[in-house]
C-alpha cells in the first residue's frame, strides 16, 4: 500500500514537499521503480519522475529541473520536492509502484493528495 | 518526445455494448503500453500492461492489443461499473519518460 502526505496548500514561488509511505513492500527491492504522477483538476495524467532502489532518478523534462525525488533514510518512504511552484502545479499528486516485470506500468497507486498553489 | 494520441475523447454506450479505445504513438514503443481505468475522485487502476497482459483481478471482458505504434483497449460487454475514464500510457526507454494519453470518458447512453 502507498499513502501520500504533505501540505495541501503551498504559496506561489515556494516549495512543494510530499512523502509517500510504502507498506507491505521494501523500497530496497530491485523489483520496483517508485513513481510520482500528478493530475491537474479536470485534466489528464502527467508523470513527474521515478526513483529506483539504488537512488537513480528519472524526471520529466517538462518540469525543467524543478523536481527532486529521494528515498527516506528509513527506506519506508520516498519523497517529492518541487521548487518554484505556480498555480499550474495545482494538482492531485499520486505516488505509485512500478514493477520492472510490468514493462513500465504502475500496478499500485496511493489515494492521491490534492495540493493547491495559492497565496 | 513520444506523443500518445488517444481516441475518442468520449463515447456514449449502453450496458452490453462492445467498445474499443485507440492509442497511437508518434513512434514505435514496442509493447510498452498500459491501460488504466479511473473513476471520479479515485486513483487510476491498472487494467492491461505490456500491451496485452491482463492485470490480476481484472475481468476478462477487458482486452488489449497492439504493438509498435497502434494499440487498442476493448471492453467486450460494458457493465455498469465500467463507466469511467480510461487512459493509455506508453514508455520511452532512453531517456526514461512515461507519457499518458488524453483519456477517454465512457458515458452511459
Amino acid at each position: 500500500q502507498l499513502q501520500e502526505s504533505g501540505p495541501g496548500l503551498v504559496k506561489p514561488s515556494e516549495t512543494l514537499s510530499l512523502t509517500c509511505t510504502v507498506s507491505g513492500d521494501s523500497i530496497s527491492s530491485s523489483a520496483f521503480h517508485w513513481d510520482w504522477i500528478r493530475q491537474s483538476p479536470g485534466k489528464g495524467l502527467e508523470w513527474i519522475g521515478s526513483i529506483f532502489y539504488n537512488g537513480i532518478t528519472y524526471y520529466n523534462p517538462s518540469l525543467k529541473s524543478r523536481a527532486t525525488i529521494s528515498i527516506g533514510t528509513s527506506r519506508s518512504h520516498f519523497s517529492l520536492i518541487l521548487n518554484s511552484v505556480t498555480a499550474a502545479d495545482t494538482a492531485v499528486y499520486y505516488c505509485a509502484r512500478e514493477p520492472l516485470a510490468y514493462n513500465y506500468a504502475a500496478d499500485s497507486w496511493g489515494q492521491g493528495a490534492l495540493v493547491t498553489v495559492s497565496s | 518526445d513520444i506523443q500518445m494520441t488517444q481516441s475518442p475523447s468520449s463515447v456514449s454506450a449502453s450496458v452490453g455494448d462492445r467498445i474499443t479505445i485507440t492509442c497511437r504513438a508518434s513512434q514505435a514503443v514496442g509493447n510498452r503500453v498500459a491501460w488504466y481505468q479511473q473513476k471520479s475522485g479515485k486513483a487510476p487502476q491498472l487494467l492491461i500492461y505490456a500491451a496485452s497482459r491482463l492485470q490480476s483481478g481484472v475481468p476478462s471482458r477487458f482486452s488489449g492489443r497492439g504493438s509498435g505504434t497502434d494499440f487498442t483497449l476493448t471492453i467486450s460487454s460494458l457493465q455498469p461499473e465500467d463507466f469511467a475514464t480510461y487512459y493509455c500510457q506508453q514508455a520511452n526507454m532512453f531517456p526514461r519518460l512515461l507519457t499518458f494519453g488524453g483519456g477517454t470518458k465512457v458515458e452511459i447512453k
